[in-house]
C-alpha cells in the first residue's frame, strides 16, 4: 500500500527552524514528483514547495523562497522540508503528497499531516 | 492563477445532488484537480485532468469543464461526502494553485 507519514511538526520559536520529515512507503521517492502543502487554522490548502522526480528541480512558493528548502533522500525514501526565519503565519499543517505519476503534479496519496506551530 | 471556488458553504440533505464551481483567472486547460479533505485527515484525490475520476472514487462524483469554468458534482449524497472540497490546477507554475475551499454541511 502507498503510504505517507509525516513527523517534526512541534512548538517553534519566532525566528526559528524546524525539519519536517515525510517517510514513503509503498514507491520510492525517486520516482515520482513529490510535494509539501499546508494547512494554517481556519483557512484553505496552499502549496509550499514541489521536487521533480530527478531530485534536480526544485519549486517554491513565493512565501517560501529563500527561508525553505525541499530535499529528498532516496536511500531513506524519505522527503524533507527545511524551514528556516519561521514566521507566526508559517503556523499550519503541513502535508507531505506525492505525484500521481512520474512528472505530474496533482497529488496522491497525501499524509495526514504534522503540525507546525510558530510560537512569539 | 487565482482559483475561485463558490459557493462557499454548500447545505444539502443526503440523498440529494451537490454541484461545486471552480473558476480560474486564466485558462488552465483541462489540468485541475479535484480533492475531498476531511478534518484531521489526509486529502483525498478525486479528480484529475478536469474529469478523470481517481482509483476507488465512486462514480457519483464527476468533474467536468475546461479552460476557467469547472464543476464538481456529486449526485445522491452519502453521510461520507460532507467535507471540504478544493480544485487545484497544475497547467501554469509555480505556484501550483488551490481554491479556496466549498464546504459540504448537512
Amino acid at each position: 500500500e502507498v503510504m505517507l507519514l509525516e513527523s517534526g511538526g512541534e512548538v517553534v520559536d519566532l525566528g526559528g527552524s524546524l525539519r519536517l520529515s515525510c517517510v514513503a512507503s509503498g514507491f520510492s521517492v525517486g520516482g515520482y514528483a513529490m510535494a509539501w502543502v499546508r494547512q494554517a487554522p481556519g483557512r484553505g490548502l496552499e502549496w509550499v514547495a514541489a521536487i521533480s522526480g530527478s531530485g534536480g528541480a526544485t519549486f517554491y512558493a513565493d512565501d517560501a523562497e529563500g527561508r525553505f528548502t525541499i530535499s529528498k533522500d532516496v536511500s531513506k525514501n524519505t522527503l524533507y522540508l527545511h524551514t528556516t526565519h519561521l514566521r507566526a503565519e508559517d503556523t499550519a499543517t503541513y502535508h507531505c503528497a506525492k505525484g500521481f505519476d512520474f512528472g505530474d503534479y496533482w497529488f496522491e496519496p497525501w499524509g495526514p499531516g504534522t503540525l507546525v506551530t510558530v510560537s512569539s | 492563477i487565482v482559483l475561485t471556488q463558490s459557493p462557499a458553504t454548500l447545505s444539502v440533505s443526503p440523498g440529494e445532488s451537490a454541484t461545486l464551481s471552480c473558476r480560474a483567472s486564466q485558462t488552465v486547460g483541462r489540468n485541475l484537480a479535484w480533492y475531498q479533505h476531511k478534518h484531521g485527515q489526509a486529502p483525498r484525490l478525486l479528480i484529475y485532468g478536469a474529469f478523470t475520476r481517481a482509483t476507488g472514487v465512486p462514480a457519483r462524483f464527476s468533474g467536468s469543464g475546461s479552460g476557467t469554468d469547472f464543476t464538481l458534482t456529486i449526485s445522491s449524497l452519502q453521510s461520507e461526502d460532507f467535507a471540504l472540497y478544493y480544485c487545484q490546477q497544475y497547467n501554469n507554475w509555480p505556484p501550483l494553485t488551490f481554491g479556496g475551499g466549498t464546504k459540504v454541511e448537512i
